[in-house]
């Protein structure tokens, strides 16, 4: 299995410019999420969906920030404007919902600069 | 609500020392515990997982858990560390919340090994 992917692994952008993270869970994986990483806040939970249907959206930050999962095998994060304080590393993750199975595969991250 | 905390920013050991990182939790009903790993830029990494059963959980890499419940407790444990463990560690709890799906996580502990 190639476990979750993410693209693109870096971006750098400016201030104001649309943003948009891919990610492509575990194929069989029912929930996917969003995570936010930096230094100051560590690990944010952004938005979770089950099924292709967002769950809790109540991380996401401000209304900039949008997040979609039009099927199983593909979400997108998207930023739009984005601000120099987005900069951040976005990780995705997946899990098989079953009684005692809750871990989640993450995937590498993107690096987000927005300069 | 639930919630994990690890009171260590930061534990130093001694290559083929034994190595202890903390974790607490606090949840309403049973804990489902989880411990990750996180080397430099990349995701986090599953490493073991306490659902139910024997409270002494062995993980990858040759890494196990001790669940306490008196204690409310969840330590990270290796009887013998290597340069190579050295990483960021989080503690997670399962959010009983909404779906119950989601991972509460730690806001980490980086373990360096020196040789």
């Amino acid at each position: 299995d190639a476990g979750v992917i993410q693209s693109p692994r870096h971006e750098v952008t400016e201030m104001g410019q649309e943003v948009t993270l891919r990610c492509k869970p575990i194929s069989g994986h029912d929930y996917l999420f969003w995570y936010r990483q930096t230094m100051m806040r560590g690990l944010e939970l952004l938005i979770y969906f089950n099924n292709n249907v967002p769950i809790d959206d109540s991380g996401m930050p401000e209304d900039r920030f949008s997040a979609k999962m039009p099927n199983a095998s593909f979400s997108t994060l998207k930023i739009q404007p984005s601000e120099p304080r987005d900069s951040a590393v976005y990780f995705c993750a997946s899990s098989l919902s079953s009684r005692y199975s809750y871990e989640q595969y993450f995937g590498p991250g993107t690096r987000l600069t927005v300069t | 609500a639930q919630s994990v905390a690890q009171p260590e920013d930061q534990v130093n050991v001694a290559e083929g020392n034994p190595l202890t990182v903390k974790c607490t939790y606090s949840v309403s009903g049973n804990p489902y515990l989880f411990w990750y790993v996180q080397y430099p830029n990349r995701g986090l990494q599953f490493l073991l997982k306490y659902i139910t059963g024997d409270n002494l959980v062995k993980g990858s890499y040759g890494f196990e858990a001790e669940f306490n419940k008196s204690q409310t407790s969840f330590h990270l444990k290796k009887p013998s560390a290597l340069v190579s463990d050295s990483a960021l560690y989080f503690c997670a709890v399962r959010d009983i919340g909404q779906a119950g799906t989601a991972l509460i996580f730690g806001k980490g502990t980086t373990l360096s090994v020196s040789s």
